[in-house]
């Protein structure tokens, strides 16, 4: 079946740590990517999203993204995480043959002071 | 701008009745999806709605449905509510495919 897998469910890290979050699809054709984030009692954002171009995309908040055709990977970098990166991220892939989002089933990301 | 407006953000049902939730996209917005998101099976795609035509429809049974009116606001419908229907549904809503959808605050149902 198709979908979107997420490889961390959980994260703990010290503020100043680099983040690395994993996201894998198995979708066929182009897709359009996307990078969610749900801060605590808050609505989805968009972090960053890839529809063309270069594969390295550069989102807000210090966050990047870097697409890799050939392993059908989108995953998630930050250099240094502060305590307000508490949050939780969704991965979205949007085959280019539909018009939904879908979404892995997020990670969930604890920055300790 | 306004951003997604969801209504109304908390609704308590119980099993059998049926609940109507509101959502009313960003101004020129003319899709309107609605998402189902739980602890359990994370955010699932429940449908999509392009000046007021469904265009895609997730894996949900049919008591599950929606409408989008002419000014592209639009109600997603839930007829004899169960249990597991327990969830916060969003709303999400773009330009169209090729473009990033924005999310509302959502509508946490609980069904008791």
């Amino acid at each position: 079946a198709q979908s979107v897998s997420q490889h961390n469910h959980h994260v703990i890290l010290s503020e100043a740590a680099s983040l690395e979050l994993g996201c894998n699809y198995s979708y066929g054709g182009t897709v359009n990517l996307f990078w969610y984030v749900q801060y605590p009692g808050q609505h989805l954002q968009l972090l960053l999203k890839y529809f063309s171009g270069d594969p390295l995309v550069k989102g807000i908040k210090g966050f990047e993204a870097e697409f890799i055709k050939s392993k059908f990977s989108f995953n998630l970098r930050k250099p240094s995480v502060q305590w307000s990166d508490t949050a939780e991220y969704f991965c979205a892939v949007n085959p280019n043959s539909g018009y939904a989002l879908n979404f892995g089933k997020g990670t969930s990301l604890l920055v300790t002071p | 701008k306004a951003g997604v407006t969801q209504t109304p953000r908390y609704l308590i049902k119980t099993r059998g009745q049926q609940v109507t939730l509101s959502c009313s996209p960003i101004s020129g917005h003319r899709s309107v999806s609605w998402y189902q998101q739980t602890p359990g099976q994370g955010l699932q795609f429940l449908f999509e709605y392009f000046s007021e035509t469904q265009r895609n429809k997730g894996n949900f049974p049919g008591r599950f449905s929606g409408r989008q009116f002419s000014n592209s606001r639009s109600e997603m419908n839930v007829s004899t509510l169960e249990l597991g229907d327990s969830a916060l549904y969003l709303c999400a809503s773009s330009l169209g495919r090729d473009h990033e959808a924005f999310f509302g605050q959502g509508t946490r149902l609980t069904v008791v």
